[in-house]
């Protein structure tokens, strides 16, 4: 079957860093979404991973490694916006479009 | 670029009635717009996918009957919950992927669905 793990909750501090992380078990893979997911609203695009490797976009970066099924998201330099879920998404094998999300991981910020 | 609006962004019904969600796609074309629910502190959870011009694919567990959806257009899908109960309450979301940007999806805001 298919299956997406991550952990449930994470706490970090104002200004640290802290790494969320997503290991993937499919028949298949066609790449690695992460999506950001404040409280009561729609999910939001954070980046796409197809090949290994790290994709610095900013304070996010997401690094893949297709060989483990396994995948994180870096946030650096936290603020308190931050504060949110973070979706780990696998675009699955039968589709271009269709996507096998993992439950997400509630991140709490602290001063 | 690249948004997707969905209409209402919350609605009260009574249980029995039936409501009808809009989602469009409002500076590009999208091939495909897939439905989402999701309960409380809980993942997405995909409904169905929808393809213009024809009838949507709906999940395992997901009622056709009772969640009608209607793709008329290259930006336009509606989702109708029919004869809706208590249960059927949550927040329902909308993604559409661009037709020369097949790998991305973007969502709509969402509408909160309260069934009385």
């Amino acid at each position: 079957g298919q299956n997406i793990d991550q952990p449930t909750e994470m706490t970090a501090t104002e200004g640290a860093i802290v790494q969320i992380n997503c290991t993937y078990q499919t028949s298949g893979f066609n790449g690695l979404f992460w999506y950001q997911q404040h409280a009561g609203e729609a999910p939001t695009f954070l980046s796409y991973n197809v090949l290994d490797g790290l994709e610095e976009k900013g304070r996010f970066s997401s690094f893949l490694s297709r060989s483990k099924g396994y995948s994180y998201l870096l946030l650096k330099e936290l603020q308190m916006k931050d504060s949110a879920s973070y979706l780990c998404a696998v675009r699955a094998p039968d589709s271009n479009y269709q996507l096998i999300w993992g439950a997400g991981t509630k991140l709490i910020i602290k001063p | 670029g690249a948004v997707v609006s969905q209409h209402p962004s919350w609605v009260i019904c009574k249980s029995g009635t039936s409501v009808k969600i809009e989602c469009r796609s409002l500076d590009f074309q999208a091939t495909t717009m897939f439905w989402y629910r999701q309960f409380p502190k809980q993942s997405l959870m995909l409904m169905a996918t929808s393809n213009e011009g024809s009838k949507a694919t709906y999940e395992q567990g997901v009622e056709k009957d009772k969640f009608l959806i209607n793709h008329a257009s290259l930006t336009l899908s509606t989702l109708t919950v029919t004869s809706a109960h208590p249960e059927d309450s949550s927040f329902y979301i909308c993604s559409a992927s661009p037709m020369d940007q097949s790998y991305e999806q973007y969502f709509g805001p969402g509408t909160r669905l309260t069934v009385t």
